[in-house]
């Protein structure tokens, strides 16, 4: 079981905005470490889609943008395309278990 | 272009050890203040972080698969490697070897080696 909690599933219309919660506690993102986001396609391998809490490396759309307050981390995807249904999941350190640990992930569909 | 390829037996037999190996290519393994990463995920479930291992040794692993884990990497040949020890059916799953940055963010990955636990 994961420290890093994210609801299992979300879902949105083409061009909608929805949201993904990484929900920690005081011994990770409470603690102030860094949240990172990854975006897992179907049958593909996990990519790097935000890091440091709100960073895009290159290449990534400007429609993907990540937040951190308290205990709880968020990634936003605006102007949902079909292209953006995958698993996502969220990352950050855990200092009681003195390693990274990843969220549970959320599955995107697009409707 | 950094690749990464895993490398390494896709069948072991339960309670023998799981060795993998990460071949870095299109640059050094020594350059750049990086930490080598290993990742796991079962089929249909969620990402798994394994441990991480720096150019000078020095390692940090998963405190659930501490007592079973064991890092190293070879300089020369431009490669890290794991082995995961009394291995069971739940180690199942694939292994991805990644580059990680100094606050875990994983920035380039393997493409993945199946691993399949079974007598």
């Amino acid at each position: 079981q994961s420290v890093l909690t994210q609801p299992p599933s979300v879902s949105g219309a083409p061009g909608q905005r929805v949201t993904i919660s990484c929900t920690g506690s005081s011994s990770n993102i409470g603690a102030g470490y860094d949240v990172h986001w990854y975006q897992q396609l179907p049958g593909t391998v996990p990519k790097l889609l935000i890091y440091g809490n709100s960073n895009r490396p290159s290449g990534v759309p400007d429609r993907f943008s990540g937040s951190k307050s308290g205990t709880s981390a968020s990634l936003a995807i605006t102007g949902l395309q079909a292209e953006d249904e995958a698993d996502y999941y969220c990352q950050s350190y855990d200092s009681s278990l003195s390693g990274y640990v990843f969220g549970t992930g959320t599955k995107v569909t697009v409707l | 272009q950094l690749q990464l390829q895993e490398s390494g037996p896709g069948l072991v037999k339960p309670s023998q050890t799981l060795s993998l190996t990460c071949s870095v290519s299109g640059g050094s393994i020594k350059s750049g203040s990086y930490y080598w990463t290993w990742i796991r995920q079962p089929a249909g479930k969620g990402l798994e972080w394994i441990g991480r291992i720096y150019i000078n040794g020095s390692t940090k692993y998963n405190p659930s698969l501490r007592s079973r884990v064991t890092m190293s990497v070879d300089t020369s040949k431009n490669q890290f490697s794991l082995k995961l020890s009394s291995v069971t059916a739940a180690d199942t799953g694939v292994y991805y070897c990644a580059r990680g940055g100094e606050f875990g963010e994983l920035l380039r990955w393997g493409q993945g080696t199946a691993v399949i636990v079974s007598s």
